[in-house]
């Protein structure tokens, strides 16, 4: 069966800070993969999503990147971390494009102190 | 317009009430459907799709108006764990992205 893990659960950064966020799924290949951000009481806002390895597209302009160094593995990333990064980071994957929902990692909850 | 929108909430309801939740979306190219649950501090899990022709597991039926671009979530025999936020998906339409609502919060008190 297909898992997909995401670390750490919690996370307290100071501003200005980098930041690393890792998800690796198991038990598939070649899925599509998605870093979501959902701020405190709002919904869920598509940051990244990449449809094979190095192969990502950004929805969002801000002070994060993303990475697939290899199928299994999806990394977000910040040089420097901004008070409105805090929020709760979100990895998907999917089969093909949508039309089989999502699978969600069980999220980061990042706060920028 | 937001691409999906969905009844601002909360709803609080007694056990064992019936409960309806709609949604709306703007992109009439959309090609699936989805509910998803959301619990406090949780990630989402997806609860059902929603079928041209409806469909229903157990307690939860959807429903898919495509003329009206318009999906509804019913709960029948609301339990006390049916408490969460319900999200409204939309995916498809030409693109990769997947469009959630914001999010309906249900209460079930006893």
């Amino acid at each position: 069966s297909q898992t997909i893990h995401q670390w750490p659960a919690t996370l307290v950064q100071p501003v200005g800070s980098p930041l690393s966020l890792e998800c690796t799924v198991e038990g598939t290949s070649n899925p599509n993969l998605y870093w979501y951000r959902q701020a405190a009481g709002r919904g869920l806002q598509l940051l990244f999503y990449s449809v094979g390895i190095g192969q990502i597209s950004s929805e969002v302009p801000q002070n994060l990147s993303a990475s697939r160094p290899q199928d299994w593995q999806f990394i977000l990333s910040s040089k420097k971390l901004l008070l409105s990064d805090s929020g709760f980071y979100l990895c998907a994957w999917s089969v093909g494009h949508t039309n089989y929902g999502y699978t969600f990692g069980s999220g980061t909850r990042l706060t920028v102190v | 317009r937001k691409e999906v929108e969905q009844d601002p909430g909360p709803f609080n309801v007694p056990e064992g009430a019936t409960v309806a939740f709609n949604c709306t979306y703007s992109n009439s190219a959309s090609q699936s459907f989805f509910w998803y649950r959301q619990d406090c501090r949780k990630e989402p899990k997806l609860l059902m799709s929603v079928y041209s022709s409806g469909n229903e597991d157990g307690r939860f039926t959807a429903q898919l108006n495509r003329a009206s671009q318009y999906i509804s979530l019913l709960i029948r025999d609301s339990k006390l764990s049916d408490s969460a936020t319900y999200l409204c998906v939309v995916g498809g339409g030409g693109g990769f992205k997947t469009i959630f609502g914001a999010g309906t919060r249900l209460f079930v008190k006893a």
